[in-house]
């Protein structure tokens, strides 16, 4: 069955350096979404990522936040200077185009897990 | 702005029992409905989805969950629980199927032997 995959599965870094995740969605699927879940809290929205655009984001995904589809297979998620708030386990899910334009439900990746010291 | 409420952060069950997670979403219109579960080190797995149409809805994994538009409810059931069951389980709403999702903060299932 096809699934979504994330690299790396964990991530330590110094406050202030840049980071970035991959992801790989599922072949067929054209809608991307990042999600995160800070430990002991719920899994929060940042954005999702349409036709090479941004279709939304939320009040998190600040300037410090940029997602990219670099080539005909990856999804990015980059962090430019990371704070020690940043560390989350962060999930990307990819979606479907239906029929008259319509979306599936989302697929998530395994996370990767970033930790900010 | 829509929200969801897991008020069960942990459940202990005996294998074989019957379960039933909670859930409660607040939102203006017909919401899109779903359950995912998270075993430790796994992402989100999808168990099931409610659209519109019968509210007793069927997932993989012997899961079920109904939907009440009276009570604001979606709660998840299965009728005998297995130790491979325990896992995180989070209920989500959106606006449509592709929507952001805004998940519930988890109940965290625990099976004894």
């Amino acid at each position: 069955e096809p699934e979504v995959t994330q690299t790396p599965s964990h991530q330590v870094t110094q406050m202030g350096q840049e980071v970035i995740l991959r992801c790989v969605p599922i072949s067929n699927h054209l809608y991307f979404y990042w999600y995160r879940q800070i430990l002991g809290q719920k899994v929060e929205f940042l954005v999702s990522f349409y036709n090479n655009e941004i279709s939304e984001k939320s009040e998190i995904f600040d300037d410090q936040f940029s997602v990219e589809r670099p080539d005909g297979s990856n999804f990015t998620l980059k962090i430019r200077s990371t704070k020690l708030e940043d560390s989350a386990m962060y999930f990307c899910a990819s979606s479907e185009v239906l029929q008259g334009a319509r979306l599936s439900e989302q697929y998530f990746g395994p996370g990767t897990r970033l930790t900010v010291t | 702005a829509q929200s969801v409420t897991q008020p069960d952060i942990h459940i202990t069950v005996s294998e074989g029992a019957s379960l039933e997670l909670r859930c409660n979403y607040s939102y203006g219109a017909t919401p899109y409905l779903f359950w995912y579960v998270q075993s430790p080190g796994q992402g989100l797995q999808l168990l099931l989805k409610y659209f519109s149409g019968d509210t007793l809805v069927q997932g993989i994994k012997g899961f079920e969950a109904e939907f009440k538009r009276s009570q604001s409810s979606f709660n998840l059931r299965k009728p005998s629980v297995h130790w491979s069951d325990a896992a995180e389980y989070f209920c989500a709403v959106g606006k449509s199927s592709g929507d952001k999702l805004t998940f519930g903060t988890g109940t965290r299932l625990a099976v004894r032997p």
